[in-house]
This record gives C-alpha cells, sequence and structure tokens, in this order.
C-alpha cells in the first residue's frame, strides 16, 4: 500500500539558510499534518491542512511556513534557520477528520 | 504542549512477556491512538480507540480508555523482541476542524530475546 513519502530523508544546513521540506501524502487522503521532533522529545503540531486550506496550526514559528498544492503534495519552508531547529519534521496524513494519521518517515534536518 | 504523561517511561521484558504502558491525558478528547516508533523512523499508527469506546483489540494489541479518570493503557501480548521500540500515546481534541494530535512522551520498550 502505498504510503506518506517525505523528501529528503536527511538535509544538511547552516545557520541562517532556508530550507523546504516536502511531503506526498496517501492517495485521496484529504489532510496534510506537519510535527517537528526534537531530540528524545514527543512530536509536537506545527500546521495542517485540508483540501488544500490551512485548517490548524501550532507551535509553528513566524520563519516557518507551509502551503498545500493542487496535487495535494505539501511543502513545509523554512527560513533563518536556528540551530535550534534541528530535528527530525514529519509528514502525516489522514482520510477525514479523527481518522488514524499515517506517517512518513520524516525529514532530518540538521543545523551546523 | 505535552497532554500528559506515560508511565512507565522505560520498560525491559522478556520475549514471550506481555508488556503493559499506561498513558493519562488532561483535557477532553474524541479520540486516542497509539504509535509505535523505532529508532529515528516514522511513527507507525498502532491502534485508534475513540472517546465512546472502552475497549479495543487489534492482534496482539489491547488498548483501554477510561474517560473519566483520562487514561489510556496499551497492552502488548506475547512480546517479541520486534516489538523493541517507542510508544506514544496521542489524542485528538473534540473541537478543530482537524484532529492535530497532542503527543504524551514516549515510553521506551525493549524485549530481550
Amino acid at each position: 500500500a502505498a504510503g506518506v513519502i517525505q523528501s529528503p530523508r536527511h538535509l544538511i544546513k547552516e545557520k541562517r539558510e532556508t530550507a523546504t521540506l516536502k511531503c506526498y501524502p496517501i492517495p485521496r487522503h484529504d489532510t496534510v499534518y506537519w510535527y517537528q521532533q526534537g531530540p528524545g522529545q514527543d512530536p509536537q503540531f506545527l500546521i495542517s491542512f485540508y483540501e488544500k486550506m490551512q485548517s490548524d496550526k501550532g507551535s509553528i514559528p513566524d520563519r516557518f511556513s507551509a502551503q498545500q498544492f493542487s496535487d495535494y503534495h505539501s511543502e513545509l519552508n523554512m527560513s533563518s534557520l536556528e540551530l535550534g531547529d534541528s530535528a527530525l519534521y514529519f509528514c502525516a496524513s489522514s482520510l477525514g477528520k479523527d481518522q488514524p494519521q499515517h506517517f512518513g518517515d520524516g525529514t532530518r534536518l540538521s543545523i551546523l | 504542549s505535552q497532554q500528559g504523561e506515560e508511565d512507565p517511561q522505560a520498560l525491559s521484558i522478556q520475549e514471550g512477556e506481555n508488556a503493559t504502558m499506561n498513558c493519562s491525558y488532561k483535557t477532553s478528547i474524541n479520540n486516542l491512538q497509539w504509535y509505535r516508533q523505532n529508532s529515528g523512523r516514522g511513527l507507525v499508527h498502532l491502534i485508534l480507540i475513540r472517546s465512546n469506546e472502552r475497549e479495543k483489540h487489534s492482534g496482539r494489541l489491547r488498548v483501554t480508555l477510561d474517560t473519566s479518570k483520562k487514561s489510556s493503557s496499551l497492552l502488548i501480548t506475547a512480546s517479541r523482541a520486534a516489538d523493541t521500540a517507542s510508544y506514544f500515546c496521542a489524542t485528538g481534541p473534540v473541537t478543530g476542524a482537524n484532529s492535530k494530535l497532542t503527543f504524551g512522551k514516549g515510553i521506551t520498550l525493549s524485549v530481550r530475546p
């Protein structure tokens, strides 16, 4: 069965640089979520989209933005990167509200 | 935005034994989900239990939910070495257009062969 695809798997950046993370949800899933997981931490919700519209916002810094495109893939754009942004970034998708969320393998972002 | 606490924080058992992990949360919920995460990998959805359900089974997994105590437990029976992973509970809110998940702290399960 198709799963959530994230790219790249690993990304190394320097402070103050920008990064773009991509997510391809499971086909026909209408909701995409982004989460951030710091080392040894639990995942923290960043932002979600339903049918290409932003539906909920969590603890996402103003330096970050995201969007969902007409083909339902989503991108998380991160600017002015800081050392504290080093984390695993997960994308998840679901079919409708209150349904299981299926996660991708994540993008490991390292800031030097 | 930690929702609650899971206990124990770490659990080490022998293969074939049962593992019980507990999770507590603070706010009203629509559903509670359990996930497994192998080191540095993605989260794998295990089971979802809704607020109007009390118990649910899936293979070797049994989940209970007590909304009066705001707690849930995950039981893995006849554990295997491959069950070694971190386990998270996550809650979906009652309100909101979409159910963002609020995760608890993970429980590290080690199953010794």
